[in-house]
């Protein structure tokens, strides 16, 4: 089944303490990004990856960092959270040339305290 | 600039009424549009998409939606709404300008609310 896997689905943490949100695709898809959800804001693109080892920022990438070793896998960090932080987190992938439809993880709730 | 304007945050509609969900977009080509739904504490879910072609464009759940190039639209509608429709609905346009890393550009998202 195609999918995308996101872990964990629910995060409570602290100010300042690290954390790593984890993104997995079995479709061999080259595009993956990661959103965050607020009320009244819509999706907002954090970070994006094109292919392994190509990542850039998207709209709100401030407090944030990912990776793209495996093309499979784009985990977001958290290096220092802080309570603004806290949202609803989505990582979705696409094969771009063949404009595909996305396909989302069932996204991650993160409160920072 | 790109852009998806969803004019609704919410529209309520009596169970059996039919539904509309607006979406208006801007780009500068050819627009691929799409439209997801998002159930509470559920992921994005992907319902239909316009990429060429036929411009009623039929998908997942009884919804179809409607492309309008010279009104620059892509309506989400069905003939008879459901309870069980109650969700969050999305737009969504993909730049196809390379530069702009073929990002999907998002609307702000309509709660849809179907009454019994």
């Amino acid at each position: 089944e195609a999918q995308v896997t996101q872990n964990p689905r629910y995060l409570i943490t602290v100010t300042g303490k690290k954390l790593t949100v984890t993104c997995s695709q079995n479709m061999n898809h080259e595009y993956m990004s990661w959103y965050r959800q607020d009320p009244g804001l819509g999706l907002r693109q954090i970070y994006y990856s094109m292919n392994v080892e190509v990542t850039d920022k998207g709209d709100v990438p401030e407090g944030y960092k990912v990776s793209r070793k495996e093309k499979r896998n784009f985990p977001l960090i958290l290096e220092s959270p802080s309570p603004n932080q806290t949202s609803l987190y989505f990582c979705a992938s696409y094969a771009p040339r063949g404009l595909t439809e996305a396909f989302f993880g069932q996204g991650t709730r993160l409160t920072v305290v | 600039a790109q852009s998806v304007a969803q004019p609704e945050d919410q529209v309520n509609v009596a169970e059996g009424n039919p539904l509309t969900v607006k979406c208006t977009y801007s780009v500068s080509g050819n627009p691929y549009l799409f439209w997801y739904v998002q159930y509470p504490n559920r992921g994005l879910q992907f319902l239909l998409k316009y990429i060429t072609g036929d411009n009623l464009v039929k998908g997942s759940y009884g919804f179809e939606a409607e492309f309008n190039k010279s009104q620059t639209s892509f309506h989400l509608k069905k003939p008879s709404a459901l309870v069980s429709d109650s969700a969050l609905y999305f737009c969504a346009v993909r730049d196809t300008d390379a530069g702009n890393n073929r990002k999907l550009i998002w609307g702000l998202g309509t709660s849809l609310a179907v009454n019994p």
